[in-house]
């Protein structure tokens, strides 16, 4: 079955820009999502991609898909305290239900 | 407005009693799921439904027993419990499962501590 591994912790500076890397190992996955979680909150859909784009952007969010290499990553551009969580890669190919990763806490610090 | 809500928030219980935790969704959407975090994060699907209808079950003792009476209800009864299934158990919903209904809405979930 599908895989997918993320680092578990990133800490970087507000201001700075976050760069948060996935690799997953089923090449039919047809749709990768980076999902964030909040402490004591559910998951919530940030942005997702279809495999056959290569660069998504939405407004400080950057997602870069390298197909041949099976890697995902998000870029936080001017990473705020409030994008302190936990990022969850997830890759999703025939049956549709995604498999996420072990999520990436983020920790933005003055 | 809530989209996916489940009921309680917290639920501390006793080992080998049976509990239930209860989902709703609003959102107008066919398929819902249940998945377990653990206290490393790790999140794992158990059940999904769609239509009411069971198509994925995950390997999942028997003693969880998903319920859908309706496609905006999913409950989830777990027997016997025991001291690992303590974790945290989300309930999410989709519109589908194809395309962008694969976009999943998750609840706030539900902090299981057996004792």
């Amino acid at each position: 079955g599908e895989d997918v591994e993320q680092s578990l912790f990133l800490s970087v500076r507000e201001g700075d820009s976050s760069v948060i890397n996935c690799t997953y190992t089923d090449s039919s996955s047809t749709y990768l999502y980076w999902y964030k979680q909040e402490p004591g909150a559910g998951l919530q859909l940030l942005t997702y991609i279809f495999s056959n784009m290569d660069m998504k952007q939405d407004q400080r969010l950057t997602v870069l898909l390298n197909k041949k290499d099976k890697h995902l990553s998000l870029r936080i551009a001017d990473t705020q305290t409030g994008d302190s969580a936990i990022y969850f890669c997830a890759a999703a190919g025939g049956s549709y239900i995604p498999t996420f990763g072990r999520g990436t806490s983020l920790i933005v610090h003055p | 407005d809530t989209a996916v809500s489940q009921t309680p928030k917290y639920l501390v219980t006793q080992m080998g009693n049976d509990k239930s935790i209860k989902c709703e969704q609003n959102l107008g959407h066919d398929t819902m799921y249940w998945y377990k975090q653990d206290s490393k994060k790790f999140l794992k699907i158990m059940f999904s439904y769609n239509n009411k209808e069971l198509i994925i079950n995950e390997t999942v003792p028997n003693r969880f027993s998903p319920k859908s009476p309706d496609k905006a209800h999913l409950n989830l009864h777990i027997n016997s419990l025991e001291l690992g299934d303590s974790a945290v158990y989300f309930c999410a919903s989709s519109q589908g499962l194809t395309g962008k209904g694969n976009e999943q809405f998750f609840g706030p979930g539900t902090r299981l501590t057996v004792l």
